[in-house]
């Protein structure tokens, strides 16, 4: 079936470094992908989310670029810091009530 | 911010039992969806209801029902509970406009725990 999946299992990162979790998905259908993350224990928290319709979107730290001609999706984060540590998801879903289908999750880990 | 309220925190519940899990979401969100993720898994979809009604059906099985009342709010019932129901139980909310449901935001979650 169609899926969304992440190509890393774990980035390692220097503080202060960039990070970039990259997803690619299949479902031609999806109109709408958002990035979490998760702390061990908790809830899934909201980072940022595009739009079909769009290529990129900025929040603050994080950026968040879609290639629909490649079904690419990817997270950056500017200056990571200790507290971006975390297993991040990729999510996708065709709009309305339709479920997210989660990728499987890029583990962050940042290196003093 | 009033965010998902899911109860219980924790639940331990032996085989063939029934649990019962609630969550109470943001107000004027009338969309909720429950998931359920494993040990190092990523969240799995279960069910949603839009305005009270079932409005998508993931990998639920048949042993779990699930409904949204008129508050909105959401009960998961799973029954005859085998070892691998053991998870984390998660539920979202968010506001539903024209097919683009917006401000999707999860609980902090139930852990099931089946013994």
């Amino acid at each position: 079936g169609e899926s969304v999946g992440l190509h890393l299992p774990t980035l390692s990162v220097q503080e202060g470094d960039n990070s970039i979790i990259n997803c690619a998905y299949s479902n031609s259908a999806s109109d709408y992908f958002i990035w979490y993350k998760q702390e061990s224990g908790k809830g899934p928290q909201f980072i940022i989310d595009i739009r079909s319709n769009m290529d990129k979107r900025q929040g603050q730290r994080v950026t968040v670029l879609l290639n629909k001609t490649v079904k690419h999706l990817s997270l950056q984060i500017a200056a990571t810091q200790p507290g971006d540590s975390a297993v991040y998801f990729c999510a996708e879903t065709g709009g309305g009530a339709d479920g997210l289908t989660f990728g499987k999750g890029t583990h962050l880990i940042i290196q003093p | 911010a009033a965010g998902v309220i899911q109860s219980p925190r924790h639940l331990i519940k032996e085989k063939r039992e029934t649990a019962t899990l609630k969550c109470y979401p943001i107000p004027r969100h009338d969309t909720v969806y429950w998931y359920q993720q494993g040990p190092g898994q990523d969240p799995q979809f279960l069910i949603s209801f839009y305005e009270k009604m079932q409005s998508d059906k993931g990998s639920i099985p048949d042993r779990f029902s699930a409904q949204q009342f008129s508050d909105y709010h959401s009960e998961l019932n799973m029954s005859s509970l085998e070892l691998g129901d053991s998870a984390l139980y998660f539920c979202a909310s968010s506001e539903g406009s024209d097919r683009v449901n917006y401000g999707y935001t999860f609980g902090s979650g139930t852990r099931l725990t089946v013994v």
